[in-house]
Formats: C-alpha cells, sequence, structure tokens
C-alpha cells in the first residue's frame, strides 16, 4: 500500500514569497490533516478535511495561509505572503473517515520550509 | 491553563533494559490517547492508541497506560534496542470538540 506522499521535500524561499505544498493522501482515506512541525515541538493541527469539507481550520493563519482539498483526494496548502516564523516542516497526515471509529493517522515525510 | 507534557529532556536508557516515558496532561477530557514515534527527517507513525476507559495496552515489547485519575499515560518498550531510539509523541483526541493534540515529544537514546 502507498503511503501519504507529499512533495516538495524541501522549500526555501524569501519572506513576503508565496509556497505552495501538496500532499495525496492514502487512497480511500476521508479524512485529511495538515500540521506545522517547528524544530523541538510537536505537530500543530493547521486544517481538518473530511473528505473535501472543513472539520477544524481553528488554528489555520487564515491571513497568510489558506487550504483546499478538490474532489476529496490530493489537498493543496498555501501561506502568502510568508513570514520568518513559518519555518517549521508541514505535515500531511491520512486517516480513514472517523465516522468508523478508526482515528490511526498515517503521515507523509513531510515539507522542511526555510523562510529568509 | 491546558498543557501535554512529556520527559522534558532525552532520556538515555541501557540497551536491553526498558525505557519508560511519561505523557502527563492537564484540563483536558481526552477521548482517547495515541503513541507515535518520529524518526529524524520523517514523519510520525502510529505505534498505540489507548481509549479512556481502558487500564492498559500492549502490542509486542511496547506497552501503555492510561490513568485519567492521575491525567497520565505511561510509554514502556521492554527489551530495548538501539534500533528503537527515536523521538516519541503522545497525542491526545478531545472528547469536547474532537481536537488533537500532540505533546512536545520525548528524545529517547538507546545505548548500546
Amino acid at each position: 500500500e502507498a503511503g501519504v506522499a507529499q512533495s516538495p521535500r524541501y522549500k526555501i524561499i524569501e519572506k513576503r514569497q508565496s509556497v505552495a505544498f501538496w500532499c495525496n493522501p492514502i487512497s480511500g482515506h476521508a479524512t485529511l490533516y495538515w500540521y506545522q512541525q517547528i524544530l523541538g515541538q510537536g505537530p500543530k493541527l493547521l486544517i481538518q478535511f473530511q473528505n473535501n469539507g472543513v472539520v477544524d481550520d481553528s488554528q489555520l493563519p487564515k491571513d497568510r495561509f489558506s487550504a483546499e482539498r478538490l474532489k476529496g483526494v490530493d489537498s493543496t496548502l498555501k501561506i502568502q505572503p510568508a513570514k520568518l516564523e513559518d519555518s517549521a516542516v508541514y505535515l500531511c497526515a491520512s486517516s480513514l473517515s472517523k465516522t468508523r471509529g478508526n482515528y490511526e493517522q498515517y503521515f507523509g515525510p513531510g515539507t522542511r520550509l526555510t523562510v529568509t | 491553563s491546558q498543557k501535554i507534557e512529556q520527559n522534558s529532556e532525552a532520556l538515555n536508557i541501557q540497551e536491553g533494559k526498558t525505557a519508560t516515558l511519561t505523557c502527563n496532561y492537564t484540563n483536558y477530557s481526552p477521548a482517547y490517547l495515541q503513541w507515535y514515534r518520529q524518526d529524524p527527517g520523517r514523519g510520525p507513525v502510529f505505534l498505540l492508541l489507548i481509549r479512556e476507559n481502558e487500564k492498559e495496552k500492549r502490542k509486542e515489547r511496547l506497552k501503555v497506560t492510561f490513568d485519567t485519575t492521575l491525567k497520565q499515560s505511561l510509554f514502556h518498550i521492554t527489551a530495548s534496542q538501539p534500533a528503537d531510539s527515536a523521538t516519541y509523541l503522545c497525542a491526545l483526541r478531545l472528547n469536547r470538540d474532537d481536537k488533537i493534540i500532540f505533546g512536545k515529544g520525548t528524545r529517547l537514546h538507546i545505548l548500546p
């Protein structure tokens, strides 16, 4: 079974530039998550999708971050404009529908973003 | 305030011994608690889940306990091996609003 795919793996941009990350979850997984993980910290949930609908985006800085999940499969996370404090690893994870009681999350390798 | 605390410093354990990692939380009401392993440059990997009405779960050399009175989970690795060296994260899924909250993680070093 293929895992969660993310691209790019690394990205370096200057502050005020924009950047986009892509995630392809495991086939059949209805729930998709984007996390931000700052060095030395645990992952922080940014947004959670159930199919193509947003379940929780309470910690997403909506003035600069946006995310979409078209057709309930792939997802993109965008930052515009980027700030220095956005430097982090952005992790995508997926899980089977929570209505089935299965909450195990499968994570991708992450995208390491450096904002200079 | 709400907090999740894991062993703040790295943990060094001699190979063959049991490693015990702690996850304490305050002012949360979790539906369940998960433990993940994270290696450098990789995403977390799910290990075990324990529900609020369960006291203990086992999987091979791993054991998790969950005490909702003490608001604490303990994660044990028995017969530890150098390959067990990694960062271990605990995560709570909350009853209230189904949010997922991760701790900072504990770096575990198994010394040969």
